[in-house]
């Protein structure tokens, strides 16, 4: 069964400063599909960025950009420039190739101060 | 557009009532979702539907009954529930691939607050 881990609960930022978020996984598929997912305070699940395994080059949205390892097992989200609007629950979440159920991480919450 | 709307956005509800509630999408998704979300933590699949049919339940108890009228229209009759149950509702729904291919990605809705009292 495929697992998701994020190992940071609570992080915090200075606005305008870069932070980056931790996720690994465990599976033994070679393709499948990685997501993560911003969840602010009332509560609208935002897909922020995704990446598919078969790619080596790391996707980036805009001030979201990730670093994804794939021996390694990691996705790490890395945040630029972190905004207010920023502040909010960030799950990193797992697909296989054909499936289409999500396996999530636990959260990690994320503040970003003034 | 990537939108899928949920109604209503709060519920309360007695342990013995009888409540409904509904999500929609007009993006020609063919696979919706439901998912059950507690404060703090991750959503929990719980129905998944694909091209109307049911095609994942994950040992949900039978006082949640899911319904798919048409492709975009999704519900989740609720009867008898437990204050347990009280958690924020998520409907997802995602364009189905033979290829498994990137539009696969599952858009959620607002969700829906619901108190069991």
């Amino acid at each position: 069964a495929q697992t998701v881990t994020q190992s940071q609960p609570e992080m915090s930022v200075q606005e305008a400063e870069t932070v980056t978020l931790s996720c690994t996984y465990d599976t033994s598929e070679n393709n499948y599909y990685l997501f993560w997912y911003k969840q602010p305070p009332s509560r609208q699940m935002i897909l922020v960025i995704r990446q598919e395994a078969y790619k080596q080059q790391n996707a980036t949205e805009n001030r979201f950009s990730v670093n994804f390892q794939k021996a390694a097992k990691s996705f790490s989200l890395k945040i630029s420039d972190s905004q207010l609007g920023d502040t909010a629950m960030y799950f990193c979440a797992f697909r296989m190739e054909y499936g289409n159920k999500l396996v999530f991480g636990a959260g990690t919450i994320l503040r970003v101060k003034s | 557009d990537t939108e899928v709307t949920q109604t209503p956005k709060h519920l309360v509800m007695g342990m013995t009532n009888k409540k409904s509630l509904k999500c929609e999408q007009h993006m020609g998704h063919r696979a919706m979702y439901w998912y059950k979300q507690k404060a703090k933590k991750p959503p929990e699949l719980m129905f998944v539907y694909s091209y109307e049919k049911l095609s994942i339940n994950e040992s949900v108890p039978s006082r949640f009954s899911p319904e798919c009228p048409n492709s975009s229209l999704l519900n989740l009759h609720l009867h008898a529930l437990q204050p347990e149950d009280s958690a924020l509702y998520l409907c997802a729904s995602s364009q189905r691939s033979l290829a498994g291919a990137l539009k696969e990605t599952q858009y959620f809705g607002p969700g829906t607050r619901l108190l069991v009292l």
